[in-house]
């Protein structure tokens, strides 16, 4: 079963605006969200994250938003910029990062930033 | 200056074969994972070791053999292969316990390995 779902296999943005990147989950128990970004021949990169008791974390370019009462959150890339251009990965957890913290992922969004 | 690398890139062998894929990485972390990405492209994980202790392991059948000689490397033997054991293998590692950030404490991933069984 999908407990992280990313139902749009792609978007392709003009460069300079925004791209956004939609994520929902079923299990109520995730409490950690994180975006992973990864280029073709590499391993996903962290990118970004948010804990379940915010609803908003920002970092330069990139923003997440987390709505719990939709089990539903998004990356907000502005401006967008040809070098963003890859797949994207929402990823979920229960509790602290540590060995036992098992991360759960979406099957990913490719986006393309046209110049 | 590699972070996590993981060798081979790419593997392509006969059904039946016995194969290993290694994964070091230099980043001074406790704990190693290792991830598989299917044909429909989801990342699902198979295991994780913390100081050499296997901690995590997601029914994954047992001819899949993870081995950690020491922290800083965790490696995955594969016996009897199968046509279904066909994909994208990556390793990752992370510090366990807390840090000044949450993304102290998150997986860094290898480059990952293509397994092809023919």
């Amino acid at each position: 079963d999908q407990q992280v779902k990313q139902n749009s296999p792609s978007l392709s943005v003009q460069e300079g605006r925004i791209s956004i990147l939609n994520c929902d989950y079923t299990n109520s128990m995730f409490d950690y969200f994180l975006w992973y970004k990864k280029y073709p021949a590499e391993g996903p990169t962290f990118l970004i994250s948010i804990s379940s008791i915010k609803d908003k974390n920002e970092d330069g370019r990139f923003t997440v938003f987390l709505n719990k009462s939709a089990k539903h959150l998004s990356l907000h890339i502005v401006p967008s910029q040809p070098g963003d251009s890859a797949v994207y990965f929402c990823a979920a957890r229960r509790g602290q990062p540590g060995a036992n913290s098992k991360l759960t992922f979406g099957k990913g969004i490719t986006l393309s930033v046209r110049p | 200056d590699t972070a996590v690398s993981q060798t081979p890139k790419y593997l392509v062998t006969q059904m039946g074969n016995d194969k290993s894929i290694k994964c070091e990485q230099n980043l001074g972390h406790d704990t190693m994972y290792w991830y598989k990405q299917d044909s429909k492209k989801f990342l699902k994980i198979m295991f994780s070791y913390n100081n050499k202790e296997l901690i995590i392991n997601e029914t994954v059948p047992n001819r899949f053999s993870p081995k950690s000689p020491d922290k800083a490397h965790l490696n995955l033997h594969i016996n009897s292969l199968e046509l279904g054991d066909s994909a994208v293998y990556f390793c990752a590692s992370s510090r366990s316990g807390s840090g000044p950030s949450f993304s102290y404490n998150e997986q860094f991933f290898g480059p990952g390995t293509r397994l092809t069984v023919l």
